[in-house]
């Protein structure tokens, strides 16, 4: 397994601001994930953060909402930028560990981030 | 295109009853791979059961157990002799090799409360 830790673990923002989350592993990553769970929903994948290059992002989300930094093999951030309260939601980081299977992620603890 | 559908949205039963969460999914690809996570009140995202496309063999774990049926594309999960603690949210998400990125497309879940 790998240990994940979020930074911070929630949040109460006000419309317009901005949050930066930060995920840290306690190893080295190959891949990096970061999902978006609206209050009771799934999980949307919102991008992948490659490291040293632009993040990948999915359909409905855009760098400018959403910039994403990966500058090693064990961190990465998520910044929610011009918040409204539709952004209140969980955001989680996953990996990959280096040496493992790709298909085997874990996810971190997740970000609470309300918005009013 | 990957789908993965939970139909249930949410399910109560009785201490020491069984209970079954079904999963259905979508994919053109012959590699892929099924998880289920569990999502109790905390938020964090617990791994349960990861299952490649080409191992159909059902498994069990303590109370838990997976039937994974290629020819209906379902991958259910049974829980014998539910437990207060069971309570939480159950995910089933699909993995496609073929993807490159190896994303996660997850189900909108199944909220399963147990009473005691």
């Amino acid at each position: 397994s790998a240990v994940i830790s979020q930074k911070p673990s929630r949040d109460i923002c006000q419309r317009g601001t901005s949050l930066t989350i930060q995920c840290q592993v306690d190893s080295q990553v190959t891949m990096m994930f970061w999902y978006r769970q609206q209050p009771g929903q799934s999980l949307t994948l919102i991008a992948t953060a490659n490291q040293g290059s632009e993040a990948t992002y999915e359909s409905g989300f855009v760098i400018d909402k959403f910039p994403i930094s990966r500058p090693n093999l064990t961190f990465s951030t998520l910044t929610v930028s011009n918040m409204s309260p539709e952004d209140s939601s969980i955001y989680l980081c996953s990996v990959v560990k280096r040496g493992a299977g790709p298909y085997e992620q874990y996810f971190g603890p997740g970000t609470r981030l309300t918005v009013t | 295109a990957q789908k993965v559908t939970q139909a249930q949205t949410e399910i109560s039963v009785v201490e020491k009853e069984d209970v079954t969460l079904d999963c259905v999914y979508e994919t053109r690809d012959t590699t892929y791979y099924l998880f289920w996570y569990k999502q109790p009140p905390s938020g964090e995202l617990v791994f349960l059961i990861r299952r490649n496309s080409f191992d159909e063999q059902n498994e069990i774990s303590g109370r838990y157990s997976w039937n994974f049926q290629k020819s209906t594309s379902s991958f259910n999960f049974t829980i014998t002799a539910s437990q207060v603690v069971d309570s939480a949210v159950y995910f089933c998400a699909l993995s496609e090799s073929t993807s490159g990125t190896y994303k996660y497309i997850f189900g909108t879940g199944t909220r399963l409360k147990v009473l005691a």
